[in-house]
């Protein structure tokens, strides 16, 4: 079965810096997402994107948060000032629709360390 | 705003038993739809099962079947004939109708299964 991936699996740095975790969702799938998880807490939505724009925020994604599909393969997510509380496991998923009880295809996962 | 609880952070089962899994969800819609998800030490989350809210039937796959009933706003995942590859952390979801992008996520239930 085709897969998400994601790179890197951990990334560790400084507070203040930017980082970009890298997602290559599946390849006929039209939609794609965000999700995090902080260590002992919920799994949280964060974005969603189609059609190289925005569809759907959650609160946390702020002006520090951006996503970007770079080319016909990659799915970025941006943080521009990392803070302490950004430490988390960052999941990308992509489907082919949207909604409507549509599955989701997540990759593994970037641990992001924030020291 | 839909909130999703899972109330048993961990479930320890014998292999070849029967194990069930809770979760609740509050909700004021009346279109939405529930899904299970697993995710093994591998870290990638994996659809096990979805159901519908305007269908009345439980949703059945192989092993795996869950029981919705609606008017309590509970959604239970039940593994029959447990294996060893069924350990897992196992997050019940929430999507609501009329094509939102974002799941909402328990906070997951970590499965034991004992040989």
């Amino acid at each position: 079965e085709p897969e998400v991936t994601q790179t890197p699996s951990h990334q560790v740095t400084q507070m203040g810096q930017e980082v970009i975790l890298r997602c290559v969702p599946i390849s006929n799938h039209l939609y794609f997402y965000w999700y995090r998880q902080i260590l002992g807490q919920k799994v949280e939505f964060l974005v969603s994107f189609y059609n190289n724009e925005i569809s759907e925020k959650s609160e946390i994604f702020d002006d520090q948060f951006s996503v970007e599909r770079p080319d016909g393969s990659n799915f970025t997510l941006k943080i521009r000032s990392t803070k302490l509380e950004d430490s988390a496991m960052y999941f990308c998923a992509s489907s082919q629709s949207r909604g409507f009880g549509e599955k989701l295809f997540f990759g593994s996962g970037t641990q992001l360390s924030v020291l | 705003a839909q909130t999703v609880t899972q109330s048993q952070p961990e479930m320890s089962v014998q292999e070849a038993e029967t194990v069930t899994l809770s979760c609740t969800y509050d909700t004021s819609e009346s279109d939405y739809y529930l899904f299970w998800y697993k995710q093994p030490p591998s870290r990638q989350m994996i659809l096990v099962i979805r159901q519908e809210a305007y269908k009345q039937q439980n949703a059945t796959e192989n092993r795996f079947s869950v029981n919705f009933q609606k008017a309590a706003k509970s959604f239970s995942l039940k593994i029959s004939d447990s294996q060893l590859g069924d350990a897992a952390m196992y997050f019940c979801a929430y999507e609501p109708g009329g094509g939102a992008d974002g799941l909402t996520f328990g906070k997951g239930t970590h499965l034991i299964i004992q040989p």
